[in-house]
């Protein structure tokens, strides 16, 4: 089992510019949330997909867009880079859940560097 | 709304030591939460979760956590420290609502080993 797999590892653009990152959910699992991690802080929640459609959502401007595929597997989008936009994107799997149980933890992959400069 | 508070930033232990990394928590229900570990370069391990029962919890790597409602914390102890366990350390609490489940992160404590 490969587990979370993100890509890619790094990137680097400008303001501006537009970037898709990608992510890969552990075998089984069908439920993929997006994580935004700035340098020095916790990661802070950008939205969730399930079953093809955004879940729910953090507070983050419409800029931030997401897509999920048939196989499970998730696009990130973000439009009009800023510099405010540099960290690390983490990705994170489960399973779907009306709640909290031992059968959705959510596993991180190890994430994408962003830098917008 | 759900917050979590992480008062160190940073923390300095030699190696054998003790540990103790604290963990405070806003949340109106009953919380479930979560100590992760970040390693440079890597993403998110979970070393210990708390949903219910038992107020001290093990996890992996010889951490445990113990739950006070009455203080609304949640700190992660370790007896003796090892020079592979500096890394950063992230509380989280979950919010679950509807069919949704997300988590809450506080702003991280970095624990550095000393020899």
């Amino acid at each position: 089992d490969a587990g979370v797999t993100q890509s890619p590892t790094h990137l680097i653009k400008t303001r501006g510019q537009q970037v898709t990152l990608r992510c890969s959910p552990k075998s089984g699992h069908d439920t993929v949330s997006w994580y935004q991690q700035a340098l020095g802080q916790g990661p802070q929640f950008i939205f969730q997909y399930y079953e093809e459609e955004e879940r729910q959502r953090g507070n983050f401007p419409d800029r931030f867009s997401g897509h999920q595929f048939p196989n499970y597997s998730s696009e990130l989008n973000v439009n009009a880079l800023l510099l405010g936009d540099s960290a690390l994107y983490l990705c994170a799997s489960s399973l779907a859940g009306s709640g909290p149980s031992l059968y959705n933890e959510q596993f991180f992959g190890p994430g994408t560097r962003l830098t917008v400069l | 709304a759900q917050s979590v508070t992480q008062p160190d930033i940073h923390i300095t232990v030699s190696e054998g030591a003790s540990l103790e990394l604290r963990c405070n928590y806003s949340y109106g229900a009953t919380p479930y939460l979560f100590w992760y570990v970040q390693s440079p370069g890597q993403g998110l391990q979970l070393l210990l979760k708390y949903f219910s029962g038992d107020t001290l919890v093990q996890g992996i790597k010889g951490f445990e956590a113990e739950f006070k409602r009455s203080q609304s914390s949640f700190n992660l102890r370790k007896p003796s420290v090892h020079w592979s366990d500096a890394a950063e350390y992230f509380c989280a609490v979950g919010q679950y609502g509807g069919a949704t489940n997300k988590l809450i992160f506080g702003t991280g404590t970095l624990l550095a080993v000393q020899p």
